[in-house]
């Protein structure tokens, strides 16, 4: 069966501390690994990994996917209060076309 | 602007009662979705529709019902048969073709439904 596991579950930091947050897998027919953020409401879109070893970034953030170890890190330097949410992790390679999800991992961030 | 919306915000059943959720997007998207969300848990597929006027069934699909009449609108039934409803639901849309496109899917804002 299909999986994705985050870890750890749960973090708590103090503003500017850099924190990495893992995403394993264990898949049949992979494509592509997705990051989102949820904050209240409605998952948001953060990198789409297709490749092994190229590195994504976005401001803060940045992720990167080894394909022979089969997981991706998602990074957050000099965190900032606004950067608390739940990450989730999702894999994208059914023959469903859905994603899989992990369970997230809820990072808070303390001024 | 485009986007997804998803309404309503809030939504209460009663026992025995079918209820429906909307689901409308803009984006010109082919395939959409619907994810029931628990607390702790990841997001788990009830049921997609890659094309209109067809639809399959995801992980947890009974007690649910949906429709795809239009391009832009999946509705989804919560019914009397689904004996635990209450969650947060997300729908959520992705442009069909290959690559980054496809597989990016854009969620809606999400419905709460409880249970009275």
């Amino acid at each position: 069966e299909d999986k994705v596991v985050q870890s750890p579950l749960s973090l708590v930091v103090h503003e500017g501390d850099t924190v990495t947050l893992n995403c394993s897998y264990e898949v049949t027919n992979f494509r592509s690994l997705l990051w989102y953020k949820q904050e209240k409401k409605a998952p948001t879109f953060l990198f789409m990994l297709t490749s092994s070893g190229i590195e994504k970034k976005s401001g803060r953030l940045s992720s990167i996917l080894d394909k022979k170890e089969l997981f991706s890190i998602l990074n957050i330097t000099a965190t900032q209060t606004g950067d608390s949410a739940v990450y989730l992790c999702a894999y994208a390679g059914g023959s469903q076309g859905n994603l899989i999800f992990g369970k997230g991992t809820k990072l808070s961030v303390k001024p | 602007d485009g986007g997804i919306t998803q309404s309503p915000k809030y939504l209460f059943r009663k026992e025995g009662q079918n209820v429906t959720l909307s689901c409308e997007q803009n984006l010109n998207h082919d395939a959409m979705y619907w994810y029931r969300q628990d607390p702790g848990q990841g997001l788990r597929l009830i049921y997609y529709s890659q094309i209109v006027n067809d639809f399959q069934k995801g992980d947890i699909a009974e007690g649910y019902s949906v429709s795809r009449e239009k391009k832009e609108s999946f509705p989804l039934t919560v019914t009397s048969a689904q004996k635990n409803p209450t969650a947060f639901y997300l729908c959520a849309s992705s442009m069909d073709g290959r690559g980054e496109v496809r597989e990016t899917q854009y969620f809606g804002p999400g419905t709460r439904l409880l249970v009275l």
